[in-house]
């Protein structure tokens, strides 16, 4: 257990809306990661991050934002939600030891955009 | 780039029976691999890894060896329970020791039928 969190675990919200997840560790672990999971696509990855306010774009980060102002929390922000955003989010840890570095992930967060 | 290519589902078996997923992928050098699991409504667990060639990643009954030769790492398991459905993913993390972007496969559904 990484010890991460997500909240909200569910949410519905309306096109247009700002949304924000949160995910927050408490291991003090260096990076951190939002993904994206839908049928089809497996999982895919938005944003990144690997240190206080130090943050990269992964694959499909258009529509959405990230902001890591302290070591355990790690915020992505849609500015404004449209129904492609409805998905199962996780966020993960980069952890492991001896150099394999595998990731551990938390239970997500289900978000509905109608 | 990196990619992963496991074969896709959903693989249906009966209880007791042999499973294989297959697993192979393109990376240059020795990445590090690794098999996760997701069972329904949770975040992906590691199950197992190796991190170099010829090494054996073994968990829960299940096993995979790395392959550098055929550039494999398929997941087995000799007796599979109903309690073993889920989705499996392979997945990579590149060998440069500035790789901090795994790689993933689509994921592959198993179905265990009492």
């Amino acid at each position: 257990d990484a010890g991460i969190t997500q909240s909200p675990r569910h949410k519905v919200t309306e096109t247009g809306t700002p949304v924000t997840l949160r995910c927050h560790q408490t291991e003090n672990h260096r990076y951190m990661y939002w993904y994206r999971q839908d049928p089809g696509h497996g999982l895919r990855l938005i944003h990144y991050s690997y240190g206080v306010k130090d943050t990269d774009k992964g694959e499909v980060s258009d529509g959405y934002s990230v902001s890591r102002s302290k070591t355990e929390d790690f915020l992505l922000t849609l500015e404004s939600a449209t129904s492609s955003q409805t998905s199962v989010y996780f966020c993960a840890i980069r952890g492991g030891t001896g150099g394999s570095y595998e990731q551990y992930f938390g239970p997500g967060t289900r978000l509905t955009v109608t | 780039g990196d990619s992963v290519t496991q074969m896709e589902g959903p693989v249906t078996l009966s209880e007791e029976a042999f499973l294989t997923i297959n697993c192979t992928y393109t990376a240059t050098g020795y990445p590090s691999l690794f098999w996760y699991v997701q069972y329904p409504g949770e975040g992906l667990q590691l199950l197992l890894k190796a991190t170099k060639a010829d090494d054996k990643g073994s968990n829960k009954g299940f096993e995979a060896t790395y392959r550098k030769e055929t550039t494999s790492f398929h997941l087995e398991k000799g007796s599979v329970q109903v309690s073993d459905s889920a989705v499996y993913f392979c997945a990579l993390r590149g060998a440069s020791g500035g790789s901090y972007i795994p790689t993933f496969g689509r994921g592959t559904s198993l179905i265990v039928h009492p």
